[in-house]
């Protein structure tokens, strides 16, 4: 395994609540990225992150937003949940970008929103 | 516009026989290619990847082939196994760069 904790496994929310997602590494990596997963549309990035405190957005950030305040944590935040962001959520992390590195992906998050 | 493109859902084969996993893609600029393989309520798990100098990469059963050319690559998995059963993604990046563009992956089943 990578060293990748994603919580909660599962979580049932209403429309408008705030939610936040957690993903843990124990392997001192650089890069971080939060995926969601959706029937037809495969993995998408929301954000990623290259390094504390440094992230970007990916091609479907509208409505997240993420924060990384050290190495090992990387946090999604809905600031008011949607139907529409219902989703499998899924945590990868990355040593760098020279060379050949694949992405390692935790377990994921089943998010409903209801 | 989807940049990595997995134009079957699904494919089943009989234990034993070959599998072929197809993938497009539509940016020159990609030079690295990664697959993934996913089992319901588990993570995608790194499968093999081959970078664009490269035409062939081979990891036991698993061989990836590249055709820089027609944009395409191709997962082969010989002699295919009932364990092999699961989704199949496929994604590109360049290799100094940030982020990764996947598929929208290929459910395999292999009849026993």
């Amino acid at each position: 395994d990578a060293g990748i904790t994603q919580s909660p496994r599962h979580k049932v929310t209403e429309t408008g609540t705030p939610v936040t997602l957690r993903c843990h590494q124990t392997e001192n990596h650089r890069y971080m990225y939060w995926y969601r997963q959706d029937p037809g549309h495969g993995l998408r990035l929301i954000h990623y992150s290259y390094g504390v405190k440094d992230t970007d957005k990916g091609e479907v950030s509208d409505g997240y937003s993420v924060s990384r305040s050290k190495t090992e944590d990387f946090l999604l935040t809905l600031e008011s949940a949607t139907s529409s962001q219902t989703s499998v959520y899924f945590c990868a992390i990355r040593s760098g970008t020279g060379g050949n590195q694949p992405q390692h992906f935790g377990d994921g998050t089943r998010l409903s929103i209801l | 516009d989807q940049q990595v493109k997995q134009n079957s859902p699904s494919l089943s084969v009989q234990e034993g026989r070959i599998s072929i996993l197809n993938c497009d893609y539509t940016n020159s600029m990609f030079d690295y290619f990664l697959w993934y393989k996913k089992y319901p309520a588990e993570g995608p798990t790194f499968l093999i990847s081959i970078s664009s100098i490269k035409d062939k990469n081979e990891d036991g059963r698993f061989t990836v082939f590249l055709n820089k050319s027609a944009k395409h690559l191709s997962l082969h998995i010989v002699p295919s196994q009932p364990g092999d059963s699961a989704v199949y993604f496929c994604a590109a990046s360049y290799v100094t760069g940030n982020q990764f563009y996947f598929g929208t992956g290929t459910s395999l089943t292999v009849i026993p």
